[in-house]
Protein backbone atom coordinates (compact mmCIF):
# COMPACT_ATOMS: atom_id res chain seq x y z
CA UNK A 1 0.00 0.00 0.00
CA UNK A 2 1.07 3.69 -0.96
CA UNK A 3 2.56 5.47 2.25
CA UNK A 4 0.92 9.34 3.24
CA UNK A 5 1.77 12.04 4.10
CA UNK A 6 -0.03 14.74 6.34
CA UNK A 7 0.88 17.67 8.73
CA UNK A 8 0.80 16.90 11.94
CA UNK A 9 -1.80 19.46 13.13
CA UNK A 10 -3.98 21.92 11.63
CA UNK A 11 -6.44 25.00 13.35
CA UNK A 12 -9.52 25.56 11.92
CA UNK A 13 -12.12 28.67 13.42
CA UNK A 14 -15.25 26.79 13.56
CA UNK A 15 -18.01 27.72 11.14
CA UNK A 16 -15.33 27.88 8.58
CA UNK A 17 -14.05 25.48 6.29
CA UNK A 18 -11.42 22.79 6.99
CA UNK A 19 -9.01 21.49 4.24
CA UNK A 20 -6.90 19.21 5.29
CA UNK A 21 -4.17 17.49 2.93
CA UNK A 22 -2.72 14.22 2.38
CA UNK A 23 0.16 13.35 0.09
CA UNK A 24 0.51 9.63 -1.67
CA UNK A 25 3.16 10.24 -4.78
CA UNK A 26 3.29 6.72 -4.91
CA UNK A 27 -0.53 5.52 -5.53
CA UNK A 28 -1.48 2.88 -7.71
CA UNK A 29 -3.89 2.67 -9.85
CA UNK A 30 -6.10 0.40 -8.63
CA UNK A 31 -5.68 2.05 -4.77
CA UNK A 32 -8.35 4.22 -3.00
CA UNK A 33 -7.96 6.78 -0.61
CA UNK A 34 -9.95 6.51 2.55
CA UNK A 35 -10.15 9.29 5.31
CA UNK A 36 -10.82 8.01 8.93
CA UNK A 37 -11.38 9.84 12.05
CA UNK A 38 -10.72 9.46 15.71
CA UNK A 39 -12.07 11.64 18.37
CA UNK A 40 -10.49 11.51 21.71
CA UNK A 41 -10.64 8.17 23.27
CA UNK A 42 -13.00 6.69 20.76
CA UNK A 43 -12.91 4.45 18.24
CA UNK A 44 -12.27 5.72 14.88
CA UNK A 45 -14.65 6.77 12.26
CA UNK A 46 -15.29 6.54 8.93
CA UNK A 47 -15.51 10.05 6.88
CA UNK A 48 -15.43 9.21 3.30
CA UNK A 49 -13.94 7.05 0.32
CA UNK A 50 -13.00 7.70 -3.27
CA UNK A 51 -10.77 6.40 -6.32
CA UNK A 52 -10.72 9.15 -9.09
CA UNK A 53 -13.15 11.32 -8.31
CA UNK A 54 -13.99 13.63 -6.07
CA UNK A 55 -16.71 12.22 -3.88
CA UNK A 56 -18.78 14.54 -1.25
CA UNK A 57 -21.45 12.70 1.59
CA UNK A 58 -22.87 13.71 4.23
CA UNK A 59 -19.97 14.52 6.51
CA UNK A 60 -17.12 15.79 4.48
CA UNK A 61 -15.94 15.92 0.75
CA UNK A 62 -12.99 14.56 -0.31
CA UNK A 63 -11.05 16.32 -3.56
CA UNK A 64 -8.65 13.89 -5.48
CA UNK A 65 -5.66 15.77 -8.05
CA UNK A 66 -6.09 14.81 -11.79
CA UNK A 67 -2.72 12.73 -11.19
CA UNK A 68 -3.95 11.45 -7.96
CA UNK A 69 -0.99 12.04 -5.98
CA UNK A 70 -2.80 14.12 -3.27
CA UNK A 71 -5.77 15.16 -2.06
CA UNK A 72 -7.87 17.40 0.31
CA UNK A 73 -10.59 16.72 2.68
CA UNK A 74 -12.92 18.70 3.12
CA UNK A 75 -15.28 19.97 6.02
CA UNK A 76 -17.16 22.75 4.93
CA UNK A 77 -18.44 24.00 8.46
CA UNK A 78 -16.33 22.44 10.89
CA UNK A 79 -17.76 22.43 14.74
CA UNK A 80 -15.76 21.99 18.00
CA UNK A 81 -17.25 18.65 17.82
CA UNK A 82 -15.12 18.24 14.53
CA UNK A 83 -11.93 18.23 16.67
CA UNK A 84 -9.75 15.13 16.29
CA UNK A 85 -6.98 12.91 14.48
CA UNK A 86 -7.64 12.63 10.69
CA UNK A 87 -6.22 9.73 8.85
CA UNK A 88 -5.53 9.46 5.36
CA UNK A 89 -5.04 6.02 3.74
CA UNK A 90 -4.29 4.28 0.61
CA UNK A 91 -4.71 0.90 0.14
CA UNK A 92 -6.10 -1.75 -2.62
CA UNK A 93 -9.50 -2.12 -2.34
CA UNK A 94 -10.50 -5.68 -1.99
CA UNK A 95 -12.78 -8.19 -3.29
CA UNK A 96 -15.22 -11.18 -1.83
CA UNK A 97 -13.83 -14.02 -1.35
CA UNK A 98 -10.29 -12.76 -3.31
CA UNK A 99 -7.36 -12.95 -1.24
CA UNK A 100 -7.02 -8.99 0.06
CA UNK A 101 -8.80 -7.95 3.33
CA UNK A 102 -9.46 -4.78 5.11
CA UNK A 103 -5.93 -4.37 6.52
CA UNK A 104 -6.12 -0.51 7.15
CA UNK A 105 -2.45 1.52 7.98
CA UNK A 106 -3.15 4.18 10.61
CA UNK A 107 0.27 7.06 10.55
CA UNK A 108 0.00 9.61 12.70
CA UNK A 109 -2.53 11.78 11.09
CA UNK A 110 -3.09 15.31 11.25
CA UNK A 111 -4.48 16.80 14.46
CA UNK A 112 -7.65 18.97 13.42
CA UNK A 113 -7.93 21.57 16.45
CA UNK A 114 -11.63 23.82 15.53
CA UNK A 115 -11.52 26.80 17.68
CA UNK A 116 -14.50 29.14 18.67
CA UNK B 1 -28.31 -1.46 15.49
CA UNK B 2 -25.57 -1.35 18.25
CA UNK B 3 -22.96 -1.56 15.94
CA UNK B 4 -20.12 -2.95 17.10
CA UNK B 5 -19.78 -3.34 21.26
CA UNK B 6 -16.81 -4.76 22.91
CA UNK B 7 -16.45 -6.00 26.96
CA UNK B 8 -15.02 -5.04 29.09
CA UNK B 9 -14.94 -1.53 28.93
CA UNK B 10 -12.00 -1.37 31.13
CA UNK B 11 -9.94 -3.84 32.74
CA UNK B 12 -6.43 -3.97 35.28
CA UNK B 13 -4.31 -7.30 34.90
CA UNK B 14 -1.44 -8.63 37.12
CA UNK B 15 1.28 -9.54 34.73
CA UNK B 16 1.05 -13.58 33.99
CA UNK B 17 -2.87 -13.44 34.10
CA UNK B 18 -4.71 -14.64 31.51
CA UNK B 19 -8.17 -12.62 30.33
CA UNK B 20 -10.51 -12.45 26.73
CA UNK B 21 -11.68 -9.41 25.14
CA UNK B 22 -15.04 -9.76 23.38
CA UNK B 23 -16.19 -7.89 20.56
CA UNK B 24 -19.78 -8.05 18.73
CA UNK B 25 -21.50 -6.81 15.97
CA UNK B 26 -25.16 -6.89 14.76
CA UNK B 27 -24.35 -5.72 10.96
CA UNK B 28 -24.03 -9.32 9.73
CA UNK B 29 -20.49 -8.24 8.59
CA UNK B 30 -17.87 -10.82 7.42
CA UNK B 31 -14.97 -9.36 7.83
CA UNK B 32 -13.60 -8.28 11.72
CA UNK B 33 -10.45 -7.16 12.95
CA UNK B 34 -8.19 -6.38 16.49
CA UNK B 35 -6.18 -3.31 16.49
CA UNK B 36 -4.24 -1.84 19.14
CA UNK B 37 -3.19 1.56 19.92
CA UNK B 38 -0.71 2.92 22.05
CA UNK B 39 -0.56 6.38 23.34
CA UNK B 40 0.72 8.60 20.35
CA UNK B 41 0.45 6.03 18.09
CA UNK B 42 -2.03 5.11 15.41
CA UNK B 43 -3.35 1.71 15.07
CA UNK B 44 -1.85 -1.42 14.55
CA UNK B 45 -3.48 -4.66 13.46
CA UNK B 46 -3.44 -7.91 15.65
CA UNK B 47 -5.90 -10.44 14.12
CA UNK B 48 -8.31 -10.28 11.94
CA UNK B 49 -11.04 -12.52 10.79
CA UNK B 50 -12.86 -13.20 7.00
CA UNK B 51 -15.15 -14.93 8.30
CA UNK B 52 -16.69 -17.68 10.77
CA UNK B 53 -14.40 -20.23 11.71
CA UNK B 54 -11.35 -18.22 9.86
CA UNK B 55 -8.75 -16.50 11.96
CA UNK B 56 -5.37 -14.73 10.15
CA UNK B 57 -1.99 -13.05 11.69
CA UNK B 58 -1.71 -9.34 11.49
CA UNK B 59 0.96 -7.15 12.49
CA UNK B 60 1.79 -7.63 16.28
CA UNK B 61 -0.08 -11.16 16.52
CA UNK B 62 2.22 -12.36 19.80
CA UNK B 63 1.05 -12.59 22.57
CA UNK B 64 -2.27 -12.86 21.84
CA UNK B 65 -5.22 -15.88 20.45
CA UNK B 66 -8.74 -15.19 18.76
CA UNK B 67 -11.43 -17.45 17.83
CA UNK B 68 -14.58 -16.77 15.57
CA UNK B 69 -16.94 -18.93 16.52
CA UNK B 70 -20.17 -17.33 15.80
CA UNK B 71 -20.09 -14.97 12.88
CA UNK B 72 -20.79 -11.59 15.12
CA UNK B 73 -18.69 -12.82 17.93
CA UNK B 74 -14.81 -12.09 17.68
CA UNK B 75 -12.78 -12.53 20.82
CA UNK B 76 -9.22 -11.70 21.59
CA UNK B 77 -7.11 -13.52 24.15
CA UNK B 78 -4.71 -13.11 26.47
CA UNK B 79 -2.71 -16.36 27.57
CA UNK B 80 -0.50 -14.91 29.93
CA UNK B 81 -0.47 -10.77 29.95
CA UNK B 82 2.58 -8.92 30.03
CA UNK B 83 3.47 -4.81 30.60
CA UNK B 84 3.84 -4.22 27.12
CA UNK B 85 0.55 -5.29 26.32
CA UNK B 86 -1.05 -2.51 27.98
CA UNK B 87 -2.90 -0.52 25.50
CA UNK B 88 -6.20 0.29 24.21
CA UNK B 89 -8.16 -2.53 22.33
CA UNK B 90 -10.14 -1.28 19.29
CA UNK B 91 -12.50 -4.10 17.25
CA UNK B 92 -14.02 -3.17 13.79
CA UNK B 93 -16.07 -5.30 11.53
CA UNK B 94 -16.79 -4.59 8.09
CA UNK B 95 -18.88 -6.08 4.79
CA UNK B 96 -16.85 -7.06 1.79
CA UNK B 97 -18.59 -5.61 -1.48
CA UNK B 98 -17.63 -7.68 -4.65
CA UNK B 99 -15.07 -5.87 -7.08
CA UNK B 100 -15.37 -2.73 -4.70
CA UNK B 101 -13.39 -1.59 -1.56
CA UNK B 102 -13.87 -3.68 1.89
CA UNK B 103 -12.13 -1.12 4.28
CA UNK B 104 -15.77 1.14 5.26
CA UNK B 105 -14.78 -0.48 8.58
CA UNK B 106 -17.09 0.46 12.01
CA UNK B 107 -14.91 0.36 14.99
CA UNK B 108 -15.76 -0.45 18.61
CA UNK B 109 -15.27 2.03 21.76
CA UNK B 110 -12.29 0.12 23.04
CA UNK B 111 -10.93 -1.49 25.91
CA UNK B 112 -8.10 0.10 27.97
CA UNK B 113 -6.24 -2.40 29.13
CA UNK B 114 -3.74 -1.98 31.83
CA UNK B 115 -0.98 -4.70 32.85
CA UNK B 116 0.96 -3.91 36.07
Amino acid sequence: DAKTTQPTSMDCAEGRAANLPCNHSTISGNEYVYWYRQIHSQGPQYIIHGLKNNETNEMASLIITEDRKSSTLILPHATLRDTAVYYCIVRVGGMAGGTSYGKLTFGQGTILTVHP
Amino acid sequence: NAGVTQTPKFRVLKTGQSMTLLCAQDMNHEYMYWYRQDPGMGLRLIHYSVGEGTTAKGEVPDGYNVSRLKKQNFLLGLESAAPSQTSVYFCASSYPLAGGPTDTQYFGPGTRLTVL
